[in-house]
């Protein structure tokens, strides 16, 4: 148990339907994180967050809208994905994402299909 | 950002020890080194981190030179479960960005 809680673990979906990943922290930390992993690849950035602001933005379609509505709490808004988007998608969360040597905690992930 | 690499992939077997080394070149001085394990459909699991010289925990020793442009994960006597995808991050106090590389992928046979 890493204090870091996602849900649902799986998630299949239409390409037309609108759906909500959902991330909670139990950590007190005050950064917040969006990732994305397709199969055997390396991790994506997408969002960052800092105290329920956005600080980081990877160029990430519209498709996706995270929102963070207190320091604990973080949701990733998805509608009209497309099959490419079926990934594991990983929150994160870490004390301060502008401190030296952050570490970063991670949730167990979203698998999401697209159909 | 400092840019790291890594080997693709290591094969050992069970009861051996590991050491995966990571380059990290254009390190800046307030860098440190952190170190990644990843299950397949799961998210990394913090295994290690440090700054200069050697550091040891309940898992994993990290070994880094007084240039510090490169860094070793050893793994004492690995077994089975330790099979999974090890990843070496260098970050400083830059804000935001925490960007994985392509990582090693470990296997433990029998």
């Amino acid at each position: 148990e890493t204090g870091v809680t996602q849900t649902p673990r799986h998630l299949v979906m239409g390409m037309t339907n609108k759906k909500s990943l959902k991330c909670e922290q139990h950590l007190g930390h005050n950064a917040m994180y969006w990732y994305k992993q397709s199969a055997k690849k390396p991790l994506e950035l997408m969002f960052v967050y800092s105290l329920e602001e956005r600080v980081e933005n990877n160029s990430v379609p519209s498709r996706f809208s995270p929102e963070c509505p207190n320091s604990s709490h973080l949701f990733l808004h998805l509608h009209t994905l497309q099959p490419e988007d079926s990934a594991l998608y990983l929150c994160a969360s870490s004390q301060d994402p502008s401190g030296a040597g952050e570490k970063l905690f991670f949730g167990s992930g979203t698998q999401l299909s697209v159909l | 950002l400092a840019k790291t690499t890594q080997p693709i992939s290591m094969d050992s077997y069970e009861g051996q020890e590991v050491n995966i080394t990571c380059s990290h070149n254009n390190i800046a001085t307030n860098d440190y080194i952190t170190w990644y394990q990843q299950f397949p459909s799961q998210g990394p699991r913090f295994i290690i981190q440090g700054y200069k010289t050697k550091v040891t925990n309940e898992v994993a020793s990290l070994f880094i030179p007084a240039d510090r442009k490169s860094s070793t994960l050893s793994l004492p006597r690995v077994s089975l479960s330790d099979t999974a995808v090890y990843y070496c991050l260098v970050r400083g106090t830059s804000y935001g960005k925490l960007t994985f590389g392509q990582g090693t992928i470990l296997t433990v046979h029998p």
